[in-house]
């Protein structure tokens, strides 16, 4: 069965840093694309980037202007969105999703999703 | 960057309608564009994927249509847990943009 587990619930402070993490099971982690997808509260879904984690190809979202780091680490089927400097703006739902190697890359499974609260 | 506009924003409905709910790009995608459903507090499911191929899983009540910039989702007769938002997102270029979701209620 694919699954992909986030990691917990996170509440820091402006300016602290943050690393959030995706664990893939179930398919060969490396043949799939990870997405990153933003929901802020009461809003519509946000494309924030992927990565391929057979090669570590990158596409980021122009509009994040380098605000988060995507990676992921092989060995143990994971998948990272971290950032360096936090702001309240970056409080949302912050969900890891599977990108299939066809036509449309379509999302076919999804995290359960990591709340980010950053308040002061 | 592609733009995609749903329309839409909000539906009221009953169980046993036909609904159609449309998601047009700002340039043409080909078919490279997918439905998601979302309900409240939960993570999206795939619904459609390249503009009219079900997901494995999903009622066949489900489907989609569309080429080049214009889209449609199509439920053929609605039941309650169809009740929820939905979001179109083209796959032809990055940044993937989702349109802004289509809310639909019961009437």
């Amino acid at each position: 069965e694919v699954q992909l587990v986030q990691s917990g619930a996170e509440v820091k402070k402006p300016g602290e840093s943050l690393k959030i993490s995706c664990e893939g099971s179930g398919y060969i982690f490396s043949n799939y694309w990870i997405a990153w997808v933003r929901q802020m509260p009461g809003k519509d879904l946000e494309w924030l980037g992927m990565i391929y984690p057979g090669d570590s190809s990158l596409r980021y979202s122009p509009s994040l202007q380098g605000q988060v780091t995507i990676s992921a680490d092989k060995s143990t089927n994971t998948a990272y969105l971290r950032w360096s400097n936090l702001e309240a703006s970056d409080t949302a739902i912050y969900y890891c999703a599977r990108g299939v190697l066809v036509p449309a890359t379509p999302f076919d499974y999804w995290g359960q999703g990591t709340l980010v609260t950053v308040s002061s | 960057d592609i733009q995609m506009t749903q329309s839409p924003a909000s539906l009221s409905a009953s169980v046993g309608d036909r609904v159609t709910i449309t998601c047009r790009a700002s340039q043409s995608i080909n078919s490279y564009l997918n439905w998601y459903q979302q309900k409240p507090g939960k993570a999206p499911i795939l619904l459609i994927y390249a503009g009219s191929n079900l997901q494995s899983g999903v009622p066949s009540r489900f489907s989609g249509s569309g080429s080049g910039t214009d889209f449609t989702l199509t439920i053929s007769s609605l039941q309650p847990e169809d009740f929820a938002t939905y979001y179109c997102q083209q796959g032809y270029h990055t940044p993937y943009r989702f349109g802004q979701g289509t809310k639909l209620e019961i009437k």
